[in-house]
């Protein structure tokens, strides 16, 4: 079946300092998304990308979509203690737009 | 909005005992989906249910069952549990032909 890659499994980081996290899926996407989870909370939507190439940017995140729809990448520039948590990825399975298949996510820790 | 709710919050349960979780998705999403997290396979696809009709099916044994009804509140429900069955199970709704999933808090299911 599908599957979706998510590396590093781990970043810690100083504050102030970039992050990136990369996603590979073994099937084409029709879109992606990502999802940032804190600890003990709950995955929170951040962004769907859909087209081939996509670029898009909220504030110090930016996430790309690659060329061929496999693979996806969240840049974070000078990270915050407010970034920390888990970053998903997910892209849908078995054709339908409603069963997510989610990478094993990134953890990210800042060190103030 | 109200945002996605789950109850109960935690359980407690030994093995061979059975146990039901609810969801009552945001008001007007009739999509609702459930997964299981776990620290080794990460977020996984269980279901995912519309106008009372499971549409979608994960690789989960038939131990684990749901339901919707027709106000769109959702149960799911696992039985002869097993100790790989501790986990957090997280319901997520979404707006049908929109791809952004709401989760819950999620249940926390120990299994002893």
């Amino acid at each position: 079946g599908q599957q979706v890659m998510q590396i590093p499994q781990y970043q810690h980081v100083q504050e102030g300092e970039d992050f990136t996290t990369y996603c590979n899926s073994s099937t084409t996407l029709s879109n992606i998304q990502w999802y940032k989870q804190r600890p003990g909370g709950h995955p929170v939507f951040l962004i769907q990308l859909v087209k081939s190439g996509e670029v898009k940017k909220q504030k110090r995140l930016t996430f790309q979509f690659g060329e061929a729809k496999k693979n996806s990448s969240l840049h974070i520039t000078a990270t915050q203690t407010t970034d920390v948590g888990t970053y998903f990825c997910a892209g849908p399975s078995g054709g339908s737009n409603y069963k997510l298949t989610f990478g094993k996510g990134t953890l990210l820790t800042v060190n103030p | 909005k109200a945002g996605v709710t789950q109850t109960p919050r935690y359980l407690i349960k030994t093995r061979g005992q059975q146990v039901t979780l609810s969801c009552s998705p945001i008001s007007g999403h009739r999509s609702v989906s459930w997964y299981q997290q776990t620290p080794g396979q990460g977020l996984q696809f269980l279901f995912e249910y519309f106008s009372e009709t499971q549409r979608n099916k994960g690789n989960f044994p038939g131990r684990f069952s749901g339901r919707q009804f027709s106000n769109s509140r959702s149960e799911m429900n696992v039985s002869t549990l097993e100790l790989g069955d501790s986990a957090l199970y997280l319901c997520a709704s979404q707006i049908d032909r929109v791809h952004e999933q709401f989760f819950g808090p999620g249940t926390r299911l120990t299994v002893l």
